[in-house]
């Protein structure tokens, strides 16, 4: 069964870096999600991704976040200067047309030191 | 602003019960309800998709319900095994918008 795959599994970044997470969606798969989880508290929307361009982002997405498709496979978060608080595990996500199920890749453990 | 809460927030059971998680909704302007499965450090799985205009959706031992009105949603499980054993998150996608909003989760516990 086609899957979300993310990369890395855990990364460790200093405090004022920058990182870049990565996702390739499932193939024919339209609509494209960044989710985070805060360890013990609930899974949170960051932004919806479609047609090249973003279609919804809650108030946590702020100016240090964006995302990014590019190429026809992968896609991309992008944390431009980390803080403590972003330590989070970050999940992407995507979905068909429609009412169709979101899928979730397996994630990415920030830590930020 | 849509709120969902899942009561009970942990569970235990021998294995072989029949056990019901149960989600609350204070928006019943949904445009579907979505159950996933979450293992430790993992990511979420989807189970059931259930779309505003349907009651309920099954999928092996696994019975969903929903009750848009009231702003329910209940899982149901039958004859439960320890491989059930995940916290169970359910999560609303509004009328307005992509986001799915999702509550804080059941974790089951399924002893042996």
């Amino acid at each position: 069964e086609p899957e979300v795959t993310q990369t890395p599994s855990h990364q460790v970044t200093q405090m004022g870096q920058e990182v870049i997470l990565r996702c390739v969606p499932i193939s024919n798969h339209l609509y494209f999600y960044w989710y985070r989880q805060i360890l013990g508290q609930k899974v949170e929307f960051l932004v919806s991704f479609y047609n090249n361009e973003i279609s919804e982002k809650s108030e946590i997405f702020d100016d240090q976040f964006s995302v990014e498709r590019p190429d026809g496979s992968n896609f991309t978060l992008k944390i431009r200067s980390t803080k403590l608080e972003d330590s989070a595990m970050y999940f992407c996500a995507s979905r068909g047309q429609g009412n169709s199920p979101l899928h979730f890749g397996n994630g990415t453990r920030l830590t930020v030191t | 602003k849509q709120e969902v809460t899942q009561i009970p927030a942990a569970l235990s059971v021998p294995e072989g019960e029949n056990l019901v998680l149960n989600c609350s909704f204070t928006d019943s302007a949904i445009y579907n309800l979505q159950w996933f499965r979450q293992d430790p450090g993992k990511g979420l799985t989807s189970l059931l998709l259930i779309q505003s205009s349907q009651r309920e959706q099954t999928s092996g031992r696994l019975n969903a319900s929903l009750d848009k009105s009231s702003g329910r949603s209940t899982l149901y499980i039958a004859a439960s095994q320890p491989g059930d054993s995940a916290t169970y998150l359910c999560a609303v996608r509004n009328q307005a918008g992509t986001a799915l909003i999702f509550g804080k989760g059941t974790t089951l516990s399924v002893s042996s």
